[in-house]
């Protein structure tokens, strides 16, 4: 257990429906990133949060996706308008707001299948 | 082209074996990490490292920063060490560029 945890950890939808995945990181941590990784491949960068504050979004971040991390604790990603190749393992991590780039902690991951 | 490269794909050893997993990038970079994947799993920092060497227990993670190049070592490989192994470079945590990973199987 790396202290960082997500959930759903399995979500199956019906194309064109909401979800929204939640990610609860550890608690001193002030940045929090959200990483989204398909079979056979390593994670791709989505989005990153310092604090409160949504810093940077990466153009794989359609208008369909959305995050927020109210009070700068828990953060929430939603994608609405669900579409197959939105499947994926949606992965958060965080760390301390260091500039010795501190190592990441990441969750288990949420596994999204869109029939 | 990737702008990290990890070879090999695919790697089978045997219990006790020294295994080395390579990266290459093309990217600036402030840091390299090495990081494990277990299948259905999470995934797990291993090392974070911008020079030099570090070593955990049976594993050392090298970098060399002048050909671009990091290397993980695994000594006296277990089963248990079976996952896939993920280097990923940048110039920030949240710039990081990640490789497609390198699958360990370690047969008893």
């Amino acid at each position: 257990d790396t202290g960082v945890s997500q959930d759903p950890r399995h979500k199956i939808t019906k194309r064109g429906q909401n979800v929204t995945f939640r990610c609860d990181p550890i608690s001193e941590h002030n940045r929090l990133y959200w990483y989204r990784q398909t079979l056979g491949q390593g994670p791709e960068f989505l989005t990153y949060f310092q604090n409160e504050a949504q810093l940077e979004k990466s153009r794989l971040l359609s208008d369909r996706f959305s995050a927020e991390r109210p009070k700068g604790s828990f953060s929430t990603l939603e994608i609405q308008r669900t579409e197959q190749g939105d499947s994926a393992m949606y992965l958060c991590a965080s760390s301390l707001d260091d500039t010795r780039n501190e190592k990441l902690f990441f969750g288990s991951g949420t596994q999204l299948s869109v029939l | 082209k990737n702008e990290v490269e990890q070879s090999p794909q695919n790697l089978t050893a045997q219990e006790g074996e020294f295994i080395t997993i390579n990266c290459s990038y093309s990217v600036g970079i402030s840091a390299l990490h090495w990081l494990q994947q277990h299948p259905g799993g999470g995934i797990v920092s291993l090392f974070m490292l911008s020079s030099g060497k570090k070593k955990h227990g049976r594993l050392i993670a090298t970098i060399n920063i002048q050909e671009k190049h990091s290397s993980l070592h695994i000594t006296a490989s277990h089963p248990r060490d079976s996952a896939v192994y993920i280097c990923a470079a940048g110039g920030s945590n949240y710039k990081l560029t990640f490789g497609k990973g390198t699958l360990l199987t370690v047969n008893p």
